[in-house]
């Protein structure tokens, strides 16, 4: 069985700049999250998705972030325009059950470095 | 609030011994994993486990959810058990998982 699967893997751009990540879960997974996780700090909930609508984005900086499940599958994260402080990387899981019930499975992060 | 904290926040061993990192948690949860975060960064599945006893390997897991708090032992450390370990709760009564802070092993050859 496949992994959750994400890329890029390494991004660096200058601030204000514009990035995006993808995200495919593992297949039949219904939830898909986005953490953020900072150097020496534990992954903090950006996003979270049950099949393509949103149960939790109380953590995700609306003014710069965004994100998007189209057709309950894949996913992607856009930061516009990028600050200093965005650099960390972004971690995708899925699980396969509704809520928060289910065991997560996580990808292998972007790393995102902020000029 | 809701919170997730680890203890010890680092650990240095010598290659043979063992340990345990525990996980305290606030509220009642629906389940808790653990995870190693290896140097490179790839969160590992180590045990899903929302109560009782578990164990792969050289690895056991604990859960006492009547009492908040799980616990992860390694037992006859190797250098490949370096890294990051995390606790993630979920919690009942809403959809968020919390990451506790992590505990940084070391294990010294």
């Amino acid at each position: 069985e496949a992994g959750v699967a994400q890329s890029p893997r390494y991004k660096i751009i200058e601030k204000r700049q514009s990035v995006a990540f993808w995200c495919n879960p593992i297949s039949g997974h219904a939830t898909l999250y986005w953490y953020q996780q900072i150097l020496g700090q534990g992954p903090k909930l950006l996003i979270q998705f049950q099949n393509n609508g949103v149960v939790d984005d109380s953590q995700l900086p609306k003014d710069r972030f965004s994100a998007e499940r189209l057709k309950g599958v894949d996913s992607t994260l856009k930061i516009q325009p990028a600050k200093l402080e965005d650099s960390a990387v972004y971690l995708c899981a899925s699980s396969k059950n509704r809520g928060n019930t289910g065991e997560l499975f996580f990808g292998e992060g972007s790393r995102l470095t902020v000029l | 609030g809701i919170q997730v904290e680890q203890s010890p926040p680092d650990l240095i061993l010598q290659e043979g011994a063992n340990s345990t990192l525990r996980c305290n948690f606030s509220d009642s949860v629906n389940n808790l994993q653990w995870f190693h975060q290896n140097p490179w960064g790839q969160l590992i599945n180590l045990f899903y486990i929302p109560s009782g006893t578990k164990q792969n390997g050289r690895l056991s897991a604990t859960t006492v959810a009547t009492e908040r708090y799980s616990l992860l032992y390694i037992s006859s450390s190797q250098t490949t058990d370096s890294g990051v370990y995390f606790c993630a709760v979920p919690f009942t009564g809403g959809f968020k998982t919390i990451f506790g802070a992590g505990t940084r092993l070391f294990v010294k050859a």
